[in-house]
């Protein structure tokens, strides 16, 4: 079993329409949580930063973490063209004393026009 | 937010030669800075650990030989990849954690196309 587990998709929704992406992962140790976007041939780029448990919201995304069911969520309101992209969560346990990574495999999203 | 570039973006070799790829933090300074590699519509893979002023941390199948890391500076990492294959052929990142938090910031990549 992968440590982080997400499903590569692709998805494809209408403009406008809400997507929902999620990453379910097995370490509990786990206690930031981060969701990057990335284009095609281009570095990631960090949308979202959450420690521990809740919501966290920033303009059209909003980012929920719950630790008890080991389950993170990006929601993405209004979707548009231009946030069609490769989605990838990440998440990190910094009492290891390190600030490695572990990613998901990417939800790669199409809003279609 | 903190910035991160890499150098060149993107590089064809021939089979045989040394390619360096250069990851800079431009305005943070970076203790620490992570190497990846990603395969076509496959996620990033860490390569290693580069540590200013020590020797890298390599991810259990990497080899530290072909893959050569240097972290000559706060800001500066290299990545060397000697006698490069073609099935070295891949897109390389770098990552870095700003300072003071527990985020990484990502350059743009390289692109690495051996002959």
């Amino acid at each position: 079993q992968k440590e982080v587990e997400q499903d590569p998709g692709p998805l494809s929704v209408p403009e406008g329409a809400i997507v929902s992406l999620n990453c379910t992962y097995s370490n509990s140790a786990f206690q930031y949580f981060m969701w990057y976007r990335q284009y095609s041939r281009k570095g990631p780029e960090l949308l979202m930063y959450t420690y521990s448990s809740g919501n966290k919201e920033d303009g059209r995304f909003t980012a929920q973490v719950d630790k008890s069911s080991k389950y993170i969520s990006l929601f993405i309101r209004d979707s548009q063209p231009s946030d069609s992209a490769t989605y990838l969560c990440a998440m990190s346990d910094t009492t290891s004393g390190t600030y490695k990574y572990i990613f998901g495999t990417g939800t790669r999203l199409k809003v279609l026009a | 937010g903190a910035v991160v570039s890499q150098h060149p973006s993107w590089v064809i070799c021939k089979s045989g030669t040394s390619v360096k790829i250069e990851c800079r933090s431009l305005d943070f300074q970076a203790t620490t800075m992570f190497w990846y590699r990603q395969f076509p519509k496959q996620s990033l893979m860490l390569m290693a650990t580069s540590n200013e002023g020590s020797k890298a941390t390599y991810e259990q199948g990497v080899e530290k030989d072909k893959f050569l890391i240097n972290h000559a500076s706060l800001t500066l990492s290299t990545l060397t990849v000697t006698s490069a294959h073609p099935e070295d052929s891949s897109f390389y990142i770098c990552s870095a954690p700003s300072t003071g938090t527990d985020t990484q910031y990502f350059g743009p990549g390289t692109r690495l196309t051996v002959l």
